[in-house]
């Protein structure tokens, strides 16, 4: 089966602009998760969406915000970006069972 | 709330030296535990991952891990350190049939291995 895909990749944008990170999860998982990770604040839980509806939410601003279509693609968005939005955003992806299994992220630079 | 600390940000070993990572996590109902690793510009890799049954639990790599309960503790341990284990590892919980599968990680420890 192939992996979970994250694009783009990398991403630079500049404050006050709106992004969106896409992820395509394994074949017949039907979860979604979302995570930041910071140097400095770790990795961070965004939201999780489960048959296109959210199941749980971090301690993030509604600047963040996603969605899942039917085939289990999900996507977020970050609008109006500040400095601070700069990471590593990664998903992840669950079937049956209980473990995460995470694409390669998308590393976005807010300049 | 669910918490977990990993001791020690960063951790050197020889090559061939026993690599132990230490994590202690609280939660108020029986967790599962995981144990990731992550290569530079990478994602996540499972390591290995305690659910229920046999306490000390194998990974990939030769890694394994031992839960106890007593003393709150999921720690990673390795034989014998090769040098493609140089990487940053994470410990993260989760509610064991909370009906999310939201991760609590820890802070990571960095893993360098000395020829």
């Amino acid at each position: 089966k192939a992996g979970v895909t994250q694009t783009p990749r990398y991403l630079i944008k500049t404050r006050g602009q709106q992004v969106t990170l896409s992820c395509s999860p394994i074949s017949g998982h039907r979860s979604v998760s979302w995570y930041q990770q910071t140097p400095g604040q770790g990795l961070q839980f965004l939201f999780e969406y489960f048959s296109e509806t959210q199941r749980n939410k971090g301690n993030f601003p509604g600047r963040f915000s996603g969605r899942q279509f039917s085939n289990s693609r999900s996507e977020m968005n970050v609008s109006t970006l500040e400095l601070g939005d700069s990471a590593l955003y990664l998903c992840a992806s669950t079937g049956s069972g209980e473990t995460q299994y995470f694409g390669p992220g998308t590393r976005l630079l807010v300049l | 709330a669910q918490s977990v600390t990993q001791l020690g940000s960063h951790v050197s070993v020889s090559e061939g030296a026993l690599v132990l990572l230490r994590c202690n996590y609280s939660s108020s109902v029986p967790p599962y535990l995981f144990w990731y690793v992550q290569y530079p510009n990478q994602g996540l890799q499972l390591l290995l991952k305690y659910t229920t049954g046999a306490t000390l639990v194998k990974g990939i790599n030769g890694f394994e891990a031992e839960f106890k309960k007593s003393e709150t503790s999921f720690h990673l341990t390795k034989p014998s350190a090769h040098m493609s284990d140089a990487a940053e590892y994470f410990c993260a919980v989760t509610d064991s049939g909370a009906g999310s599968y939201q991760l609590t990680f820890g802070k990571g420890t960095k893993l360098s291995v000395i020829p």
